[in-house]
């Protein structure tokens, strides 16, 4: 079946800096969303894209798709305290095994 | 006040028992998922169901029964055949079953069979 895959699992940042997590499919993807899960919550959707090579922005996060729609990236700025938890990307029902995200003050 | 609903919030339960799970929504979604989370495996489908009396099967479904008799309630029964069943259970339903509906998600089930 589709495998979706997420690196790098867990990801130590400094405040201020930047950091991205990557997400690739074994197949072509119609559509990638990605969802946050702060600890001891449940995921929360975040945003949803759909075309190719399609960039989309909310803040201080980046959302893009690749060209071939078999990957994803999310990219933060500036990273702050209220990035803390796990991102997750999925495609089809298929979801990544997520990046957990903790920062240093 | 709309949302989603998965009791109860930590289960426990001996080994070899059944234990049901509820998921119930008031978004008037008609597709509903069963989720399993393990650390460091992500979310693996276990049920969906995109109508009324109809559900399919996921990637880890073997273990678990679910029903969809009513279109707001989706429970999950994992029975004594699961052989690793502690893990945070999250329940979610979307608008519709494709996949470019957003999913919202329960506060989950956290069961731990001793």
């Amino acid at each position: 079946g589709q495998q979706v895959m997420q690196i790098p699992q867990y990801q130590h940042v400094q405040e201020g800096e930047d950091f991205t997590t990557y997400c690739n499919s074994s197949t072509t993807l119609s559509n990638i969303q990605w969802y946050k899960q702060r600890p001891g919550g449940h995921p929360v959707f975040l945003i949803q894209l759909v075309k190719s090579g399609e960039v989309k922005k909310q803040k201080r996060l980046t959302f893009q798709f690749g060209e071939a729609k078999k990957n994803s990236s999310l990219h933060i700025t500036a990273t702050q305290t209220t990035d803390v938890g796990t991102y997750f990307c999925a495609g089809k029902l298929s979801f990544g095994a997520g990046t957990t995200v903790t920062v240093r003050a | 006040d709309g949302g989603i609903t998965q009791s109860p919030k930590y289960l426990f339960r001996k080994e070899g028992q059944n234990v049901t799970l509820s998921c119930e929504q008031n978004l008037n979604h008609d597709a509903m998922y069963w989720y399993r989370q393990d650390p460091g495996q992500g979310l693996r489908l276990i049920y969906y169901s995109q109508i009324v009396n109809d559900f399919q099967k996921g990637d880890i479904a073997e273990g678990y029964s679910v029903s969809r008799e009513k279109k707001e309630s989706f429970p999950l029964t994992v029975t004594s055949a699961q052989k690793n069943p502690t893990a945070f259970y999250l329940c979610a339903s979307s608008l519709g079953g494709s996949s470019y509906n957003e999913q919202f998600f329960g506060p989950g089930t956290r069961l731990t069979v001793l």
